[in-house]
């Protein structure tokens, strides 16, 4: 079955040093999508990406976040300033229609120090 | 934000017995439910879903029923198997929301053989 490929799987970094988490959606998928989990906490939408734009994005998704599809196949999520509660569990997740079931990444494991 | 619920955290089942998940959500706006499993290390991956129009939805072992008056639903696996063990997210969406879901926290199912 095709699968959301996310990389790394751990990244740790520096508090203010900014981050690039990768994503590559099933290729014949339109709708683009970030959640995150902190530890211990709920899953969390972030942002949803569409048609080369952002759609939905959440409270926590401030002007230190943004996303980007810089090809066809890539789907990226840049934090510009990273703060110690920026760690977290990120997953990119992608559909082919918003009426379809969505199919997550394996995360990414955020460690800001 | 406590819009989606799960209250049991953990729930040990008997192999071959039926395992029944709990939801309960307070955003009357919610009218699309999904069930999401989690293995260690992976992202969570689509169960099971119903619209609020139905009241049911079964798809082999896995039933998923919703009660709108108490906005409450269910996951029931029979018979579970140990393979079953997982995490077990609940998550909403509403007002064409897409796919932008609110999780719950999850229980955690442990079937022993």
């Amino acid at each position: 079955e095709p699968e959301v490929t996310q990389t790394p799987s751990h990244q740790v970094t520096q508090m203010g040093q900014e981050v690039i988490l990768r994503c590559v959606p099933i290729s014949n998928h339109l709708y683009f999508y970030w959640y995150r989990q902190i530890l211990g906490q709920k899953v969390e939408f972030l942002v949803s990406f569409y048609n080369n734009e952002i759609s939905e994005k959440s409270e926590i998704f401030d002007d230190q976040f943004s996303v980007e599809r810089p090809d066809g196949s890539n789907f990226t999520l840049k934090i510009r300033s990273t703060k110690l509660e920026d760690s977290a569990m990120y997953f990119c997740a992608s559909c082919r229609d918003l009426n379809e079931k969505l199919f997550f990444g394996s995360g990414t494991q955020l460690s800001v120090l | 934000d406590q819009q989606v619920k799960q209250n049991s955290p953990s729930l040990s089942v008997q192999e071959g017995r039926i395992s029944i998940l709990n939801c309960d959500y307070t955003n009357s706006m919610f009218d699309y439910f999904l069930w999401y499993k989690k293995y260690p290390a992976e992202g969570p991956t689509f169960l099971i879903s119903i619209s609020s129009i139905k009241d049911k939805n079964e798809d082999g072992r896995f039933t998923v029923f919703l009660n709108k008056s108490a906005k409450h639903l269910s996951l029931h696996i029979v018979p579970s198997q140990p393979g079953d063990s997982a995490v077990y997210f609940c998550a909403a969406s509403g007002d064409n929301a897409g796919n932008m879901l609110t999780f719950g926290g999850g229980t955690r199912l442990m079937v022993k053989p």
